[in-house]
């Protein structure tokens, strides 16, 4: 089955710029989204087919997405930021077509 | 006001039964493909399973670890989303959230609250 692969932890300080990475086996091939969730909370999508932002969710937050890896760039980053991050993507290519999401990466703001 | 509101978690042996819910406003539901993820106490997300609308077919896709045992179905005329669990396992522990999203290939752009599934003998 296809394996999302993210960092544990990505840690940054405040005003900084943080970069999250999701690797897979050419994923720049895939459409990939991202979510954003704080303790206790369910998940918030931050960013969806590689690079788009939902209404609501700031500038501040970006995507990319090339050969076998995609990245959630968030600029200027506030103590409000810090949560978990999941990449997903809908895998059609195993013998169990479906959702992956990668592990999950914790960002900690300084 | 678009919403998900799941229910019916709660405590369960291994080896037993449970139903969620999930009531959907504000959207048009018929319409709508719907999942359902969940997630163990500290872990990360898992995609469980899901229904495509009526009108694409209404079959449904699951994750290896509860086929078999988890069934999902729908009834449009309730706005509702059902998540039936046999067989549970302690490793089925988590909280359940419905979703929605646009198709294979969307995502998920609504999400409920989540209702807590607990399997403990």
């Amino acid at each position: 089955s296809y394996v999302l692969t993210q960092p544990p932890s990505v840690s940054v300080a405040p005003g900084k710029t943080a970069r999250i990475t999701c690797g897979g086996n050419n994923i720049g091939s895939k459409s990939v989204h991202w979510y954003q969730q704080k303790p206790g909370q369910a998940p918030v999508l931050v960013i969806y087919y590689d690079s788009d932002r939902p209404s609501g969710i700031p500038e501040r937050f970006s995507g990319s997405n090339s050969g076998n890896t995609a990245t959630l760039t968030i600029s200027r980053v506030e103590a409000g930021d810090e949560a978990d991050y999941y990449c997903q993507v809908w895998d059609s290519s195993s013998d169990h077509p479906g959702v992956v999401f990668g592990g999950g990466t914790k960002l900690t703001v300084l | 006001e678009v919403q998900l509101v799941e229910s019916g978690g709660g405590l369960v042996k291994p080896g037993g039964s449970l139903r969620l819910s999930c009531a959907a406003s504000g959207f048009t539901f018929s319409n709508a493909w719907m999942s359902w993820v969940r997630q163990a106490p500290g872990k990360g997300l898992e995609w469980v399973g899901r229904i495509k609308s009526k009108t694409d077919g209404g079959t449904t896709d699951y994750a290896a670890p509860v086929k078999g045992r988890f069934t999902i179905s729908r009834d449009d005329s309730k706005n509702t989303l059902y998540l039936q669990m046999n067989s549970l396992k302690t490793e089925d522990t988590a909280v359940y959230y419905c979703t929605t999203g646009d198709g294979d290939y969307g995502a998920f752009d609504i999400w409920g609250q989540g209702t807590m599934v607990t399997v403990s003998s």
